[in-house]
């Protein structure tokens, strides 16, 4: 199975906050990451966790980490259209050189 | 002020012809990353360069090879493509690797194999 798993759909209206979630299974994750794709685009860094971290903030995102259940979710305050595009989780691990294993992402859809 | 530029956007090659991918960086980036993505599938990475020193992932077909010619280029080279090649390719680069190196995506070639 795959490391790092990702729902593959979500519809959100705009206004209302969108909340993403991902599951991982290496517990030795150093860092974990959302990037952004939009259509036609490359993966763009969003934010990231230390996995000693259990809350990040950042303007309209709020990453959380729950180490013991190994989840992390990516919630989007206000979500306007222009977030609508495909979500990556992605961890990066110390014995796999910190190379980053991704989600099959998350396709967040807003609508009006 | 594309970073890292990927050419061409879409590539239609036909079944066992090779064909060739390139991606350009103005960071002066060290590291430079192939990823093979499928519809609705994870980025999947196939090998990365260190400078010069290349580094394949374990699982990456023989049939796909890498060249740096500098540090600026970066070449993916699929000797006899299959249908189940067609895929978007993406190039990545970050500065050193390592703990918490920001990746740096081009928009991608998106590969038909007729």
């Amino acid at each position: 199975g795959e490391d790092v798993e990702q729902s593959l759909f979500l519809s959100v209206r705009e206004g209302d906050s969108s909340v993403i979630n991902c599951t991982y299974t290496d517990s030795s994750s150093t860092y974990l990451y959302w990037y952004k794709q939009e259509p036609g685009a490359g993966l763009q860094l969003l934010t990231y966790i230390f996995s000693n971290m259990d809350m990040k903030q950042d303007q309209r995102l709020t990453v959380l980490l729950n180490k013991k259940d190994k989840h992390l979710s990516l919630r989007i305050a206000d979500t306007q259209t222009g977030d609508s595009a495909i979500y990556f989780c992605a961890e990066s691990i110390r014995s796999n050189d910190y190379k980053l294993s991704f989600g099959a992402g998350t396709t967040v859809t807003v609508r009006a | 002020d594309a970073m890292v530029i990927q050419n061409p956007r879409y590539q239609v090659t036909q079944f066992g012809k090779p064909v060739t991918l390139s991606c350009s960086q103005t960071l002066n980036h060290n590291v430079m990353y192939w990823y093979q993505q499928k519809s609705s599938q994870a980025p999947k990475l196939l090998f990365h360069y260190y400078d010069k020193d290349f580094n394949n992932e374990a699982d990456t077909p023989d049939n796909f090879q890498s060249r740096r010619p500098n540090t600026s280029f970066c070449f993916l080279d699929i000797r006899s493509p299959g249908l189940g090649d067609a895929a978007m390719y993406l190039c990545a680069t970050s500065k050193l690797g390592g703990a918490n190196e920001k990746l740096f995506f081009g928009s991608g070639t998106q590969l038909s194999v007729l």
